[in-house]
């Protein structure tokens, strides 16, 4: 059974760099969600994608911030410019389309940044 | 807009007693409520869901929670508690849009 696998696991970058995270669904999950948590806190909801389709977009996505899933399939979620208060826990999780099982998400085990 | 306040950062409770974790939320609408546990450095684990019907819902692991509407609560339970629950438990909600808003979590430690 293959859950949601993210990529890599932990990323150290200096500020001002660009950093690129990818995210692999759960097989046949049509919907993807990004998340950041940072330390203390519940994850905060950034983008979601049904299929190739970016839905819904927080306001916490600033203009430094974009992310894709061109086929539908896989997802990367990309900064520029990082700064120090990029650190956080990025997290990506996934829901099948038209399932008893749609309104659940399930997450990966996340990509740690910290911008030194 | 829609809030998750879970009200405790820290529950301590003895193996073998009951625990519950408490979570209240504001949603407008009908609520989808969940329930996620949290490990050391991995990511988060789904435990059970409300979205319609019965108002206690059992879930993974010996875990329920309760709904009620009229006080907005969703209130994690577990009749005996054992040590390996020990971990950060998150209450989530969503109304009609996808994204899910979490609360700040509960610590829970089962003490041997």
């Amino acid at each position: 059974d293959t859950g949601v696998s993210q990529n890599p696991r932990h990323k150290i970058t200096k500020r001002g760099q660009n950093v690129t995270f990818r995210c692999d669904p759960i097989s046949e999950h049509n919907r993807l969600y990004w998340y950041r948590q940072t330390l203390g806190q519940g994850p905060e909801f950034l983008t979601y994608f049904q299929n190739e389709a970016q839905l819904e977009k927080s306001r916490l996505l600033s203009d430094r911030f974009s992310a894709e899933r061109p086929k539908g399939s896989f997802s990367t979620l990309e900064i520029q410019r990082t700064e120090q208060g990029d650190s956080a826990m990025y997290l990506c999780a996934s829901s099948p389309l038209g399932h008893p099982d749609t309104d659940t998400q399930y997450f990966g085990p996340g990509t740690r940044l910290t911008v030194l | 807009a829609q809030s998750v306040a879970q009200p405790e950062d820290q529950v301590n409770v003895a193996e073998g007693n009951p625990l519950t974790v408490k979570c209240t939320y504001s949603v407008s609408g009908n609520p989808y409520l969940f329930w996620y546990v949290q490990y050391p450095n991995r990511g988060l684990q789904f435990l059970l869901k409300y979205i319609t019907g019965d108002n206690l819902v059992k879930g993974s692991y010996g875990f329920e929670a309760e709904f009620n509407k009229s006080q907005t609560s969703f209130h994690l339970k577990k009749p005996s508690a054992l040590v390996s629950d020990s971990a950060l438990y998150f209450c989530a909600v969503r109304g009609s849009a996808r994204q899910l808003t979490f609360g700040s979590g509960t610590q829970l430690t089962v003490l041997p």
